[in-house]
C-alpha cells in the first residue's frame, strides 16, 4: 500500500482565500484523523472520523474550518476564509480502529497564508 | 484537566548512550502512543500501549498505569535517532499530545 496520501504538499495562499486539503487513507483503515502542527501549539487533533462519520470535532478551531469524508477513501479539510494564523503543517493519519490503534501519518501539507 | 507532560524538552547525547524520555499524564487513559518526527517533518508511530512494556529493535516503551507515567528508552543511541519524540495520550476517543522532546545524538 502507498500509505496515507496528502495533497498538496505545499500551499501558499492569500488571506481570505479558500483552501482545501485532501487526504487518501490506507485502504481498509476505518479511522481518519486531521492534525495541525505549529511551533506554538505543537500537534493538535482537529477532527477524527470513524467509518466516515465525525466522532470528535472539538479540536476544530472555528466555523471557518470544515472537514468531510464522503467515502472511505477520501477526506477534505477546508478553510474558508483563510487567515495568516492558519499557517501550519496539516497532517492526515489513518488507523484500523480508532484512537487506540497505531496511526499511519501522511507527509503533511505545509500551508502558508500571506 | 487532561494534560500531558514530557521531559526533558531537549536532550543531547553521545552516540552509544542509553536514552530515556518521560511522559506523565493526569487522569486515566485508554492508551498511550509514542511518535517520532524526523527533521524532514515526517511522523512515524513507534508504539501504542495500554499496559506493560513493548520492544522494537533498540527502542523500548513502558507504561505504569498506577503512576500515570510512560517512558521511551533508546539503547545504543545513534545519530539517526536524532528526532522529536512525542507522547500522545488517548483519553477515550480524545488524543492529547505532549510538547515533544528534541533529541540530538552526536557522533
Amino acid at each position: 500500500d502507498a500509505g496515507v496520501i496528502q495533497s498538496p504538499r505545499h500551499e501558499v495562499t492569500e488571506m481570505g482565500q479558500e483552501v482545501t486539503l485532501r487526504c487518501k487513507p490506507i485502504s481498509g483503515h476505518n479511522s481518519l484523523f486531521w492534525y495541525r502542527q505549529t511551533m506554538m501549539r505543537g500537534l493538535e487533533l482537529l477532527i477524527y472520523f470513524n467509518n466516515n462519520v465525525p466522532i470528535d470535532d472539538s479540536g476544530m478551531p472555528e466555523d471557518r474550518f470544515s472537514a468531510k469524508m464522503p467515502n472511505a477513501s477520501f477526506s477534505t479539510l477546508k478553510i474558508q476564509p483563510s487567515e495568516p494564523r492558519d499557517s501550519a503543517v496539516y497532517f492526515c493519519a489513518s488507523s484500523r480502529g480508532g484512537t487506540g490503534d497505531i496511526q499511519y501519518f501522511g507527509a503533511g501539507t505545509r500551508l502558508s497564508v500571506l | 484537566k487532561n494534560e500531558v507532560e514530557q521531559s526533558p524538552q531537549n536532550l543531547t547525547a553521545q552516540e552509544g548512550e542509553f536514552i530515556t524520555i518521560n511522559c506523565s499524564y493526569s487522569v486515566g487513559i485508554s492508551a498511550l502512543h509514542w511518535l517520532q518526527q524526523h527533521p524532514g517533518g515526517g511522523i512515524v508511530s513507534l508504539f501504542m500501549l495500554s499496559s506493560g512494556k513493548k520492544k522494537h529493535g533498540r527502542l523500548i516503551a513502558t507504561i505504569n498505569i498506577q503512576e500515570k507515567h510512560s517512558s521511551l528508552h533508546i539503547t545504543a543511541s545513534h545519530p539517526r535517532d536524532s528526532a522529536v519524540y512525542i507522547c500522545a495520550v488517548d483519553y477515550g476517543n480524545k488524543l492529547v499530545f505532549g510538547a515533544g522532546t528534541i533529541l540530538r545524538v552526536k557522533s
